[in-house]
């Protein structure tokens, strides 16, 4: 079954950090393109980060600088690093797997998701 | 970047109806347009990828279409359980970033 399980949430205070976990199962994280997108409490959803499967990664301009995306294809693992954390960053991350052309990219597989909370 | 407007923002419905949501982007995305449910406390899913086509195990009430800037979402025949939220996405190859419409809040009458 192609699964995504997301960990490592939790409350951490303003400037802190914290490193999210997704475990996928069923398919290569290595060879995909995933995603975290962020959906902050009663508001839209927000994507964050994206990793090629060829490894290059690219940014929402709100978290550049301080998020880091990458994986570990050997524990076919995504990781999102967060540092220097604000308020505004409290939101549920979801782990999302995509499907990619040159002009096209959606998300065919989400994890529950995990919660942060900045205070 | 391109920008993406989705209306409404919220509708209501009667079971039986037939719902219409709307997205527009700022420029041609061609048909590179997809579609996602989310309902209370859940994550998304996957409803319509590529403006019109629907997603493997999604029920056919649900339909997509539209190219350019102009696209639409419908569901024919509105049931209680497609109470969620609904979301427009696009992909811009430049810069490489994810964008996706403000949602819209669909409640039942």
């Amino acid at each position: 079954e192609v699964q995504l399980v997301e960990s490592g949430g939790g409350l951490i205070q303003p400037g802190g950090s914290l490193r999210l976990s997704c475990a996928a199962s069923g398919f290569s994280v290595g060879s995909n393109y995933m995603s975290w997108v962020r959906q902050a409490p009663g508001k839209g959803l927000e994507w964050v980060a994206i990793i090629y499967s060829g490894g290059s990664t690219y940014y929402a301009d709100s978290v550049k600088g301080r998020i880091t995306i990458s994986r570990d294809n050997t524990k076919n693992t995504l990781y999102l690093q967060m540092y220097s954390l604000r308020a505004e960053d409290t939101a549920v991350y979801y782990c999302v797997r995509g499907i990619r052309g040159y002009y096209y990219y959606y998300m065919d597989v989400w994890g529950k998701g995990t919660t942060v909370t900045v205070s | 970047d391109i920008q993406m407007t989705q209306t409404p923002s919220s509708l209501s419905a009667s079971v039986g109806d037939r719902v219409t949501i709307t997205c527009q982007a700022s420029q041609d995305i061609r048909n590179y347009l997809n579609w996602y449910q989310q309902k209370p406390g859940k994550a998304p899913k996957l409803l319509i990828y590529d403006a019109s086509n629907l997603e493997t195990g999604v029920p056919s009430r649900f339909s997509g279409s539209g190219s350019g800037t102009d696209f639409t979402f419908t569901i024919t025949g509105l049931q209680p359980e497609d109470i969620a939220t609904y979301y427009c996405q696009l992909y811009d190859n430049v810069p490489r970033t994810i964008t996706f419409g403000q949602g819209t809040r669909l409640e039942i009458k």
